[in-house]
């Protein structure tokens, strides 16, 4: 069992392209989620999603979009990458019990380090 | 707006002394909370949770941490840590019930000397 995997492993990207991060988890969880990690500023939620289907907002969504198709996929995408998105993205994700609640752990996967010129 | 707090961004410490690592969270109601270490170059690992019952909780490592609801604290402990304890500790916190992702502090730099 994989676990999440994450693609690129690191990517320098030119000012105004756009990157697709791509994320995919074997152990059927229902909710992904999204983070990126700076200096000082620890995982800030960028998007999540709950279940195949549906998405949500993080602490900080501009400049991000996702979907989620099916359970086991949750790309992110930068439409148009600008220098303060360089970072490392975390992609993790998490299964829910009995009503929805989450007191399923979240598991992470290996990273994604990017660098925007 | 839900914050976790993490006191010390970096802790340096001999090896074989004792490690708290300290976590407040501003949330009043129901919560379930964590600790993840993040080796140098490598992603979050659970350390330990705490949903409910014991508030004491023991992990991985040798780690351990205490919840205790009166002071909204989850402080992370260790009585002897160990030169490859090096790393990134983050506390978060699943702050209620319903689909809640889950909100981290920001993380606090252990560094061991031999």
């Amino acid at each position: 069992i994989a676990g999440i995997t994450q693609a690129p492993t690191s990517q320098i990207l030119a000012a105004g392209r756009r990157m697709t991060l791509r994320c995919t988890q074997d152990m059927r969880h229902n909710a992904m989620y999204w983070y990126r990690q700076d200096l000082g500023l620890g995982l800030r939620l960028i998007h999540y999603s709950n279940t195949a289907g549906t998405t949500g907002k993080g602490e900080v969504p501009d400049g991000y979009s996702v979907s989620r198709a099916n359970t086991d996929d949750f790309p992110l995408t930068l439409a148009s990458a600008v220098p303060s998105q360089t970072s490392v993205y975390f992609c993790a994700s998490s299964d829910s019990i009995g009503s929805g609640r989450f007191k399923g752990t979240q598991y992470f996967g290996p990273g994604t380090r990017l660098t925007v010129l | 707006a839900q914050s976790v707090s993490q006191h010390n961004h970096h802790v340096i410490l001999s090896e074989a002394a004792s490690l708290e690592l300290g976590c407040n969270y501003s949330y009043g109601g129901t919560v379930n909370l964590f600790w993840y270490v993040q080796y140098p170059g490598q992603h979050l690992q659970l350390l330990l949770k705490y949903f409910s019952g014991d508030p004491l909780v023991k992990g991985i490592k040798g780690f351990e941490a205490e919840f205790i609801k009166s002071k909204f604290s989850f402080n992370l402990r260790k009585p002897s840590v160990q030169w490859s304890d090096t790393a990134e500790y983050f506390c978060a916190v699943i702050p209620g019930p319903g689909n809640t992702p889950l909100v981290f502090g920001k993380g606090t730099r252990l560094s061991v000397i031999a």
